[in-house]
């Protein structure tokens, strides 16, 4: 079965500092990886997706992520967060190529810090 | 465009009370999903309807929690004899076949 490991429960950053928000997977089989936001009091939003192709993904809002298949990887970066960012990040992997039932991370806060 | 619509935003219940929270997914989206978010959790997965297959029941957690999606559209969960462990966001989602999922913005139930 596939699994979803986000390490981080919260970061804390100061603003216009860089962030990296880890996601780590489990999976026997190829996967698509997503990055979805939840600001407070709404659903998630699609940040970006590994679907193939380059391993260096770029989404909206400056942010970017890598797919690293031999550390099973997709860490979320920013090179220089606003107070806007505050949100909670979810990592998300596909069950299997062509199949979108996803299977989510428990969530890191990040908390921008004036 | 009109996203993922959800209502009720919030609902409070009395225990052993039946909800019914409805979904409705953007137009000509063939997919749809039912998520449970619990404070301090990540996303559970609960049901997932695809055009006119069988849907996924599997994440349903027992046998008080049902969903149908009528004509291909508006989805309905029902959460029979509510207990206090219910209380939880509940987020819809619809997609186009084999496309990245759409998120509305859930619905907040709170079982006293």
């Amino acid at each position: 079965a596939q699994s979803v490991t986000q390490l981080d429960s919260q970061v804390p950053v100061f603003e216009e500092a860089p962030v990296e928000l880890r996601c780590n997977y489990s999976s026997s089989v190829s996967v698509y990886l997503f990055w979805y936001v939840q600001y407070p009091n709404q659903g998630l939003q699609l940040l970006l997706k590994y679907l193939s192709g380059s391993t260096l993904v770029k989404g909206i809002n400056g942010f970017e992520a890598e797919f690293n298949k031999s550390q099973t990887s997709f860490h979320l970066r920013k090179p220089s967060v606003h107070i806007s960012d505050t949100a909670e990040y979810f990592c998300a992997v596909s069950e299997g190529v062509g199949t979108y039932k996803y299977i989510f991370g428990t969530g890191t806060r990040l908390k921008v810090l004036a | 465009g009109a996203g993922v619509s959800q209502s009720p935003s919030n609902k409070v219940t009395e225990k052993g009370k039946d909800v019914e929270l409805r979904c409705d997914p953007i137009s000509g989206h063939t997919a749809l999903y039912w998520y449970r978010q619990s404070l301090g959790q990540g996303l559970e997965f609960l049901i997932y309807f695809q055009g006119n297959s069988a849907p996924d029941k599997s994440g349903l957690p027992s046998d008080r929690f049902s969903a149908e999606r009528t004509g291909g559209s508006v989805s309905t969960l029902t959460i029979q004899r509510t207990q206090q462990e219910d209380s939880a966001v509940y987020l819809c989602a619809s997609s186009p076949s084999n496309q990245p999922q759409h998120f509305g913005d859930g619905t907040r139930l709170s079982i006293l």
